[in-house]
């Protein structure tokens, strides 16, 4: 079965440094891979996604983050982060059949420091 | 326009109570989702609708039932629900049901079951 864990429960960084976000999944084939932002008490908005191609996706808010093969890892990056970036993050999998069963990791908190 | 729109934003609702949650697209999207999130968890899938057909029920209680009344709006009626059926629960589109394509969240509606 599929499946995506997110080692980190809760991060903090401070405003303006870089930030890593780790994702982990377990699939048989090369699934595809999301990563979704959620703001409190709000729905939760895409921020890239990799189905196919390039390793290295960009996506919205200055966010990046590299598919790799070897280590089943997913992992966000974004270079200076904002105190706009404080949310919650959410690795996701679906399978190469149909990106309509998405199944999400459990999340990671991130706070920003002043 | 993305927006996917949700009514109510919040619900308080009797075990005995019947109620419904409305969920609304107007991006011409033809598959349609619906999603329980509980506090601190991550979204779990509960409905798929494909062509305003059911495509996938994932093993949910028949205390809730869903609805396609048409191509752009999607209910979830609710009936005899349990305390612990009280989460968030999202609504959610794209323009194609086993493509690649993006899936748009609404805000979600709170519901609470006393």
């Amino acid at each position: 079965a599929q499946s995506v864990t997110q080692p980190d429960i809760h991060i903090t960084v401070s405003e303006g440094a870089s930030l890593e976000l780790r994702c982990n999944y377990s699939y048989g084939a090369t699934p595809y891979l999301f990563w979704y932002v959620q703001s409190p008490g709000q729905g939760l908005q895409l921020l890239l996604k990799y189905f196919s191609g390039d390793t290295l996706v960009q996506g919205i808010k200055g966010f990046e983050a590299e598919f790799k093969r070897s280590q089943s890892s997913f992992n966000l990056r974004k270079p200076s982060v904002h105190w706009s970036d404080a949310a919650e993050y959410f690795c996701a999998v679906a399978p190469y059949s149909s990106a309509s069963k998405i199944i999400f990791g459990s999340g990671t908190r991130l706070s920003i420091r002043p | 326009d993305t927006e996917v729109t949700q009514t109510p934003k919040h619900l308080v609702m009797g075990m005995t109570n019947k109620k419904s949650l409305k969920c609304e697209q107007h991006m011409g999207h033809r598959a349609m989702y619906w999603y329980k999130q509980k506090a601190k968890k991550p979204p779990e899938l509960m409905f798929v609708y494909s062509y305003e057909k059911l495509s996938i029920n994932e093993s949910v209680p028949s205390r809730f039932s869903p609805e396609c009344p048409n191509s752009s709006l999607l209910n979830l009626h609710l009936h005899a629900l349990q305390p612990e059926d009280s989460a968030l629960y999202l609504c959610a589109s794209s323009q194609d049901p086993g493509g690649t394509d993006t899936q748009y969240f609404g805000p979600g509606t709170r519901l609470t079951v006393l």
